[in-house]
């Protein structure tokens, strides 16, 4: 089993509807982080928490909010969707002591119509 | 303020063939560096980390970088491409902490048989 699991995988949705994606992990780590990816663009940082009580927003955090439910479990949501939000998500985690040394999840395909 | 500067979008070789992807950095601080590889509908997978060590820094699958201060470069070289290296590879500069990471916009290398 993978160590960071994202579910969906693929999702399509439409303009206007809330989605939420799911991230959970096995690895133990405090850190946790959303990112997303666009082709040309490289990684963006939407949201990040170092432990459950901490929530941080990134470099993109308009229209999306988080939960860290659990040390395990943090999820991305998107109140409204619209089709700039449509994008390749993807969930990573890291120890405290080696910072950039990430773990990705395999990501979920959004497309918003 | 940290960017991170992959020279080449798109990069073609031949198999058995030296395999160079090119990123130059700025950074504020001394900087960490990463090269992450991602294969066609996967996460992002560390290959190699400099972090204020070694300037030549070996990474998995026969990969290596080497850090040049006075050219503000990591490059990310192999001797001899192998079909399994055709991915996505992204450059990423450290200011410190995860949420100062910086990605930069990908090099695709297509490996030619």
């Amino acid at each position: 089993d993978a160590d960071v699991t994202q579910t969906p995988r693929n999702r399509i949705t439409k303009t206007g509807k809330r989605i939420m994606l799911e991230c959970s992990q096995t690895k133990g780590h405090d850190r946790m982080y959303w990112y997303r990816q666009d082709p040309g663009l490289g990684l963006r940082l939407i949201y990040y928490s170092f432990d459950v009580k901490d929530i941080n927003k990134g470099e993109i955090s308009d229209g999306y909010s988080v939960s860290r439910q659990a040390q395990a479990k943090f999820s991305l949501s998107l109140e409204s969707a619209i089709p700039n939000q449509t994008a390749l998500y993807f969930c990573a985690t890291s120890g405290t002591t080696r910072a950039g040394e990430l773990f990705f999840g395999e990501g979920s395909r959004l497309t918003v119509l | 303020a940290q960017s991170v500067t992959q020279l080449d979008s798109h990069v073609s070789v031949s198999e058995g063939t030296p395999v160079l992807l090119r990123c130059n950095y700025s950074s504020s601080y001394s900087p960490s560096l990463f090269w992450y590889v991602q294969h066609p509908n996967k996460g992002l997978q560390l290959l190699l980390k400099y972090t204020s060590a070694a300037t030549l820094v070996k990474g998995i699958n026969g990969f290596e970088a080497e850090f040049k201060k006075s050219e503000t470069s990591f490059h990310l070289t192999k001797p001899s491409a192998h079909m399994s290296d055709a991915a996505e590879y992204f450059c990423v500069v450290s200011g410190g902490s995860a949420r100062q990471l910086t990605f930069g916009s990908g090099t695709q290398l297509t490996v030619l048989p």
